[in-house]
């Protein structure tokens, strides 16, 4: 099993271009979270899901949107990136009967 | 005030001394997490707690409910330990099981 993966691993974006974040799972689980990274804070959702076809906002969801389509995709897409969201981006996975999240390796974003 | 602090932010050890990483969380939870996030990057879950402690080789969990903390330890600690320690709450009726992060612990084990 590859786990949790996400594509890519580092992107440099210019502000006001767009981009899409791939998060793939092969575990089969239910729930998917976006999480994004910055110095001196902890991790803070963005948006997540319960389950194929469903998504709902976290902490910092403005400037954000995704798509659950497929139960193993989780897309996170900019539509127009800014400097503010320079940051290292994380998915994570997790079944239903555990509240243990399993998490890809991380996107390093800049936004110059 | 965050819901979830960590203290220290940064530890410095020797190899093989005992670390204690600490957690105290301001909300009603009903599970606590401990994770380690590699110097690479990567992120792996250690622990889950609602009540007492866990044990998984040279790292021990704890948990008081009452007093709202949790630590951290680490026995006998050896440089491949270097990383930083994040806690996490899952608070009381939130939707998603989502998680509420503390800032993490950096730690560093000198040979």
């Amino acid at each position: 099993n590859a786990g949790v993966t996400q594509t890519p691993k580092f992107r440099v974006l210019k502000t006001g271009q767009s981009m899409t974040l791939l998060c793939a799972q092969d575990m089969n689980h239910e729930y998917m979270y976006w999480y994004r990274q910055d110095p001196g804070m902890g991790l803070r959702l963005i948006h997540y899901s319960v389950g194929e076809g469903t998504t709902a906002k976290g902490e910092v969801p403005d400037g954000y949107n995704v798509s659950r389509l497929k139960k193993q995709n989780f897309l996170l897409g900019l539509e127009s990136a800014a400097p503010s969201q320079t940051s290292v981006y994380f998915c994570a996975s997790r079944p239903t009967a555990t509240d243990t999240q399993y998490f890809g390796p991380g996107t390093r974003l800049t936004v110059l | 005030k965050n819901e979830v602090e960590q203290s220290p932010q940064n530890l410095t050890a020797q190899e093989g001394e005992f670390i204690t990483i600490n957690c105290s969380y301001s909300v009603g939870i009903s599970a606590l997490h401990w994770l380690q996030q590699h110097p690479g990057g990567g992120i792996v879950s250690l622990f889950m707690l609602s009540s007492g402690k866990k044990k998984h080789g040279r790292l021990i969990a704890t948990i008081n409910i009452q007093e709202k903390h949790s630590s951290l330890h680490i026995t006998a600690s050896h440089p491949r330990d270097s990383a930083v320690y994040i806690c996490a709450v899952r608070r009381r009726e939130t939707s998603g099981s989502r998680l509420t992060f503390g800032e993490g612990t950096q730690l560093t084990v000198n040979p």
